[in-house]
């Protein structure tokens, strides 16, 4: 099993439609979760954190169950913009910043 | 503004050559990451560095040695370059306070080897 998985999609989604992610890991003891964005072509770029207590920035939403050992990420009324490849990120247990990323879910928002 | 930036954003190579990849950062970052990016795979990490001459492996190390003789600037060099290192290289950097913080990108350097 990977460390982390995502659904590679592609989802298209229409404009103004409610979008969700789910990413899963493996090690129970990950301490740390995070969203990325990646636009075509270009590096990653931290999206937002993902806290225990679940977290919202704008049309964002953020969830951790540490139960079912997933994250997940919400993106309500879609804009054109949104469409990138989202990663998960999740931070191992042990020290100096070694993370895993997962290989991303991409977005389509279609006018 | 935060920047990381590499000396290349193409590069072609022949199988043998040695290849040096640079990164540099303008933002005081102790700790600084070499990754390779391919399509099915995702981001791996190939070396982290968390200070002056330090270096720690990660996943994938193999083929890869690494130099950080200043704060500001990490090297990943591919001593003998195969074909199976063509791929997109993105070295990231952040601070050191916590468990975790922000990686910043460069733009990535799209390596072949021919």
């Amino acid at each position: 099993r990977k460390e982390v998985e995502q659904d590679p999609g592609p989802f298209n989604v229409p404009e103004g439609a409610t979008v969700a992610f789910n990413c899963t890991y493996s090690n129970s003891a990950s301490q740390s979760f995070f969203w990325y964005r990646q636009d075509c072509r270009k590096e990653p770029k931290l999206l937002m954190s993902v806290y225990s207590s679940g977290n919202e920035d704008g049309r964002f939403t953020a969830q951790l169950n540490r139960a079912s050992q997933y994250i997940s990420l919400l993106i309500r009324d879609s804009k054109l913009s949104d469409s990138a490849t989202y990663l998960c990120v999740v931070n191992q247990s042990g020290g100096y910043q070694k993370v895993t990323f997962g290989t991303g879910t991409k977005l389509q928002v279609i006018p | 503004d935060v920047k990381v930036t590499q000396s290349s954003r193409y590069l072609v190579k022949r199988t043998g050559e040695k290849v040096f990849l640079e990164c540099v950062q303008d933002m005081d970052h102790e700790n600084m990451f070499w990754y390779r990016q391919d399509p099915g795979l995702g981001l791996r990490l190939i070396y982290f560095s968390y200070d002056v001459k330090m270096k720690e492996k990660g996943d994938i190390p193999e083929g890869y040695s690494v130099s950080r003789e200043k704060k500001e600037r990490f090297s990943l060099i591919l001593e003998s370059a195969s074909t199976n290192q063509t791929s997109m290289y993105l070295c990231a950097s952040s601070p050191p306070r916590g468990n975790y913080y922000e990686q910043f990108f460069g733009p990535g350097t799209r390596l072949t080897v021919l």
